[in-house]
């Protein structure tokens, strides 16, 4: 059964505060590794797609990176709107669906 | 990027009714889509995968005949909520995948369901 657990549950930074977010997955048959914002009452809002290991992406304050086992995102210097949880999910090649990680609430104060 | 639409954006009902949740998407066409439902605090559990001309498929613990999709077109898919009880309000969200990018998700921006 696919797993997928991040860490930490949640994260308050000062503006400015660089620091990391992390997901630890288990699946069979990784088609790609995703990572999503999601606002409250709102759906998630794609970030990023990572599909081997040693990959990485960025956009603006946001830097995503995969291993075998884990993802990680950065936020560098970040700011009061990068407030938000982040989710992250592992797709299987063989049906692509998305499993949901728990996600990680980031609260950023100026 | 790609734009999923869904509505409505929130509904009220009352227990026993049935409400209908349509997903959209706006650029692009979508053999499959996905429904999920979010409760509090908590994360998307996948329900069911919607594909375009057949039936979809049911997560295990999902009843099919509560809720009922029927994805009509490339471009929506439906989410019926029969017989509502105030246990079912939820947000339900749905993605999209483009049709030549299959492993692409794109989310709409959800649906709240109260029932009351």
């Amino acid at each position: 059964e696919d797993q997928v657990t991040q860490s930490p549950e949640a994260l308050r930074l000062q503006e400015g505060e660089s620091s990391s977010l992390n997901c630890s997955y288990t699946v069979s048959g990784l088609r790609g590794l995703f990572w999503y914002r999601q606002d409250p009452g709102k759906g998630p809002e794609f970030l990023f797609t990572l599909y081997s290991a040693g990959e990485e992406k960025e956009k603006e304050r946001l830097k995503a990176t995969l291993t075998k086992k884990e993802s990680f995102l950065h936020i560098t210097a970040p700011k009061p709107e990068d407030s938000a949880t982040y989710l992250c999910a592992p797709m299987r090649s063989n049906d692509y669906k998305l499993s949901f990680g728990a996600g990680t609430t980031v609260t950023v104060r100026a | 990027g790609a734009v999923v639409s869904q509505h409505p954006s929130w509904v009220i009902c009352k227990s026993g009714t049935s409400v209908k949740i349509e997903c959209r998407s706006l650029d692009f066409q979508a053999t499959t889509m996905f429904w999920y439902r979010q409760f509090p605090k908590q994360s998307l559990m996948l329900m069911a995968t919607s594909n375009e001309g057949s039936k979809a498929t049911y997560e295990q613990g999902v009843e099919k005949d509560k809720f009922l999709i029927n994805h009509a077109s490339l471009t929506l898919s439906t989410l019926t909520v029969t017989s509502a009880h105030p246990e079912d309000s939820s947000f339900y969200i749905c993605s999209a995948s483009p049709r030549d990018r299959e492993d692409e998700a794109f989310f709409g921006q959800g649906t709240r369901l109260t029932v009351v």
